[in-house]
């Protein structure tokens, strides 16, 4: 069963205009989000993260708004350019074994964006 | 900066052959991880070790195995390799946490494997 959902495989959105990637959870027990970008035939390089306890983090043209009530979590790209075409994976971090972290990832949404 | 390094960027293997897929990092990181990443399917993990010579099972470990001998070392071995195993494999490093904190992880550039 997936923990980590990103239910839109693929966006196609303007340069210039706001791109908006949506993930969802399961799990109440996550107490940290990331996001990652990653380009064809390279490894996926780390974005932007959110901590469960605020519900929106900042960084330049990147923010992740966290909603725990719904279990959802979107990225805002503002304003988008090319090179943001890229796959963004969401993943959630969770506590394995009691003392150790690994990342859930959901499946990626690809991002496209059009000059 | 972390630096992951992965021993092929692309590989072409046999049905049957014995394959061993590196990675190395720099930074002393305790966690390492062996992820395949198809289309459709985002990254799964395989493997993963959070101290030198202990692994653990991820979700995917059938027909694979590892070895962390060193701690900056991690491979995946994959014993008689098969077509459906042809896909990215992506290796990652971690510090270790007590649980706190976000986890990061930090990919190397991924070997794309093809099993004939």
């Amino acid at each position: 069963d997936q923990q980590v959902k990103q239910n839109s495989p693929s966006l196609s959105v303007q340069e210039g205009r706001i791109s908006i990637l949506n993930c969802d959870y399961t799990n109440s027990m996550f107490d940290y989000f990331l996001w990652y970008k990653k380009y064809p035939a390279e490894g996926p390089t780390f974005l932007i993260s959110i901590s469960s306890i605020k519900d929106k983090n900042e960084d330049g043209r990147f923010t992740v708004f966290l909603n725990k009530s719904a279990k959802h979590l979107s990225l805002h790209i503002v304003p988008s350019q090319p090179g943001d075409s890229a796959v963004y994976f969401c993943a959630a971090s969770v506590i394995y074994g009691g003392s150790q972290g690994n990342l859930i990832f959901g499946k990626g949404t690809k991002l496209s964006v059009k000059p | 900066d972390v630096k992951v390094t992965q021993s092929s960027r692309y590989l072409v293997k046999r049905t049957g052959e014995k394959v061993f897929l590196e990675c190395v990092q720099d930074m002393d990181h305790e966690n390492m991880f062996w992820y395949r990443q198809d289309p459709g399917l985002g990254l799964r993990l395989i493997y993963f070790s959070y101290d030198v010579k202990m692994k653990e099972k991820g979700d995917i470990p059938e027909g694979y195995s590892v070895s962390r001998e060193k701690k900056e070392r991690f491979s995946l071995i994959l014993e008689s390799a098969s077509t459906n195993q042809t896909s990215m494999y992506l290796c990652a490093s971690s510090l270790w946490t007590s649980g706190a904190g976000n986890n990061e992880q930090f990919f190397g550039p991924g070997t794309r494997l093809t099993v004939l």
